[in-house]
């Protein structure tokens, strides 16, 4: 069975332009979430979608952040212009709960390579 | 709110040698306690959780992690480090009232010397 996949593994882009991240969850997860973890620092929640709807955005850092899971299947996560301080890791995980279970205890979290973007 | 904090970023100890990895959380209702390990390359994988059960959870690799209430800690130990231990090592924390969210420390290095 694949696992959680991210695409691209590395991305750089100069400020101004606009990166898609893209995130593949484990068949039939039903939660998906996205991390980001900025300069050997904290790994911090971004949102949390169940299926197509977004369940909690509240970690979105701004309007130039737009996450999508359209189907309910895979998700986009862009970044739209980016800024130098949105360098980091951007981690993707699924889980496959259907239920507004707690995360990581009601079914295990699994974690995709993530994708890491430099702004330069 | 939530939190945990890790003791050093980074940490070194040689082949054979006990691996103590210090976190302590802070929380306002009952929490459940997590360690992640991120191989190089590779995505988070689980290591062990706390869910209010048995106070010492055993994990995958010989890694077991006590959870004290009184120290508000949750330290991750192995009885001896193998070469192969050498990766970042993550402790969380969320709730059942945390619904979407687990909180990540900010990573500790292990590093083993052979």
């Amino acid at each position: 069975e694949a696992g959680v996949t991210q695409f691209p593994s590395h991305s750089v882009i100069e400020k101004g332009q606009t990166v898609t991240l893209r995130c593949d969850p484990i068949s039939g997860h039903d939660n998906l979430y996205w991390y980001r973890r900025v300069m050997g620092k904290e790994i911090k929640f971004l949102l949390h979608f169940v299926k197509e709807s977004k369940q909690d955005e509240s970690g979105m850092p701004n309007n130039r952040f737009l996450a999508e899971r359209t189907g309910g299947t895979y998700s986009t996560l862009k970044v739209q212009p980016a800024e130098l301080e949105d360098s980091g890791v951007y981690f993707c995980a699924s889980s496959q709960d259907v239920t507004s279970g707690v995360p990581g205890v009601t079914g295990e979290l699994f974690f995709g390579e993530g994708s890491r973007l430099t702004v330069l | 709110a939530q939190s945990v904090t890790q003791l050093g970023s980074h940490v070194s100890v040689s082949e054979g040698a006990l691996v103590l990895l210090r976190c302590n959380y802070s929380s306002s209702v009952p929490p459940y306690l997590f360690w992640y390990v991120q191989y190089p390359n590779q995505g988070l994988q689980l290591l062990l959780k706390y869910t209010s059960a048995a106070t010492l959870v055993k994990g995958i690799n010989g890694f077991e992690a006590e959870f004290k209430k009184s120290e508000t800690s949750f330290h991750l130990t192995k009885p001896s480090a193998h070469m192969s231990d050498a990766a970042e090592y993550f402790c969380a924390v969320t709730s059942y009232s945390s619904a979407s969210k687990i909180i990540f420390g900010s990573g500790t290095r292990l590093s083993i010397r052979p």
